[in-house]
């Protein structure tokens, strides 16, 4: 199985500032034959399902602020919110879809500073 | 509008079998490449692909878990089931169905979730 790794485990950062979120793979995601990374990140506020806000690893979904933005290939990845509001606060999870059994990662908590 | 919907017994007992439904509305589960699969979240915990049923019938399980799933459609309800056996503890955990994207249907990539259920395993 593929082992996604996030760092850090929670992160608080002030309003209106940058936050930052890596994931590791313990293997390549990127499909060469199309050069296509297979890694998404998601948001989980509490009492709620995941939320799908990137995947391809930089695309993000439809009806997701700009303010997110996802880089990275092969087998590190990084999730970017510009300006943080408060709205924001959760857990942030990444997924590889490249091989079942498909994987997370054991999620990021984002408070506010 | 898409929505999926899970249900099934809050408690169970160590070594029983939990059966759980995902109703789906907004999308039929007959449409080609459209699957649903189930995930679960140990309270506090990440989250755990388990399951996966494809339009054309086609399941796929965790390996670690595969003795123990069954996962299965009826198509003219709207449901997809899911069933586990001999719980334990451990299994202690809401369980979600979702969607797979309607535009990355090859792969397990998921754009719509449940509310999800919790299921507590205790005698």
């Amino acid at each position: 199985d593929i082992v996604m790794t996030q760092s850090p485990d929670s992160l608080a950062v002030s309003l209106g500032e940058r936050a930052t979120i890596n994931c590791k793979s313990s293997q390549s995601v990127l499909y060469s034959s199309n050069n296509k990374n297979y890694l998404a990140w998601y948001q989980q506020k509490p009492g709620q399902p995941p939320k799908l806000l990137i995947y391809w690893a930089s695309t993000r979904e439809s009806g997701v602020p700009d303010r997110f933005s996802g880089s990275g290939s092969g087998t590190d990845f990084t999730l970017t919110i510009s300006s943080l509001q408060a709205e924001d606060v959760a857990v942030y999870y990444c997924q590889q879809y490249y091989t079942t059994p498909v994987t997370f990662g054991q999620g990021t908590r984002l408070e506010i500073k | 509008q898409v929505t999926l919907k899970e249900s099934g017994p809050v408690l169970v007992k160590p070594t029983e079998t939990l059966t759980l439904t995902c109703t789906v509305s907004g999308f039929s589960l007959s449409n080609a490449r459209m699957g649903v699969s189930w995930i679960r979240q140990p309270p506090g915990k990440a989250l755990e692909w388990l399951a996966h049923i494809s339009s054309n019938d086609e399941k796929s399980y965790n390996t670690s878990l595969k003795s123990r799933l069954t996962i299965s459609k009826d198509t003219s309800k709207s449901q997809v089931v899911l069933s586990m056996t001999n719980m334990d503890p451990v299994d202690t955990a809401t369980y979600y169905c979702a969607r797979i994207h309607s535009t990355v249907t090859t792969h397990l990539l998921f754009d719509y979730w449940g509310q999800g259920t919790l299921v507590t395993v205790s005698s």
